[in-house]
């Protein structure tokens, strides 16, 4: 089976500290891409990061980070000094190969809450 | 910017009532995708498509059917809406690398009354 979890529903933070979130996958691929997803409040849906697998080293953009532990299977989303802007619904995803084509499938999304 | 254009962006129905939605990228993408955002489901695939004509099943394709008229146009039709079906509507766009990242429209409210 291919399939990305989130376990976590929500997170609050206070603003400039920093926020980890979870991310579990399940692929059979020898080969494949993690991704994270951003939906604002107006429900926009944006691209922040990448992590091929073959990489040892983590991805890094910004003030975006991921945590890449191919052994177990996970992908952490880390935001460091966070904003007021960075409340938002995070969602994890691979693309994989599914029925023929390359699908990106999603796990159910971590609300970040962050305060001042 | 790649750009994905979906339309109506809120559409009400009733139960048993036709809806198509429409979704435009004007990117050149091979790749274009149907989810359906539910709370507590995050992003579910219905249908996708890697070509004009082509047509991909995805996780919740009962009561779906969709089509690739264009490499820029994907419909997706709704023909005995029902209540279940009420749900928010993305249209997606990528090209056919895997590690390209896929492009969103705005979305589109559907409610099926």
């Amino acid at each position: 089976a291919q399939k990305v979890t989130q376990t976590q529903t929500s997170i609050s933070v206070v603003e400039k500290t920093t926020v980890t979130m979870d991310c579990v996958y399940e692929t059979r691929d020898s080969s494949y891409f993690l991704f994270w997803y951003k939906q604002t409040a107006s429900g926009e849906i944006v691209f922040l990061i990448r992590q091929d697998s073959y990489k040892k080293e983590n991805a890094t953009v910004g003030h975006y980070s991921l945590n890449f532990q191919k052994p177990k299977s996970s992908i952490g989303l880390i935001i460091t000094a966070t904003q007021i802007e960075d409340s938002a619904v995070y969602f994890c995803a691979m693309r994989v190969l599914y029925q023929g084509g390359r699908a990106l499938i999603f796990g159910t999304g971590t609300t970040v809450s962050v305060s001042p | 910017e790649a750009a994905v254009t979906q339309s109506p962006r809120n559409k009400v129905t009733v139960t048993g009532g036709n809806v198509t939605l429409s979704c435009r990228q004007t990117n050149s993408h091979n790749y274009m995708y149907w989810y359906r955002q539910d709370t507590g489901h995050g992003l579910r695939l219905i249908h996708y498509s890697y070509g004009a004509g082509n047509l991909q099943i995805g996780d919740v394709p009962d009561g779906y059917k969709a089509t690739r008229t264009t490499q820029e146009d994907f419909f997706l039709l709704l023909e005995l809406a029902s209540p279940s079906q009420t749900s928010l509507y993305f249209c997606a766009s990528s090209d056919a690398l895997a590690n390209t990242e896929v492009f969103f429209g705005k979305g589109t409210r559907l409610t099926v009354v």
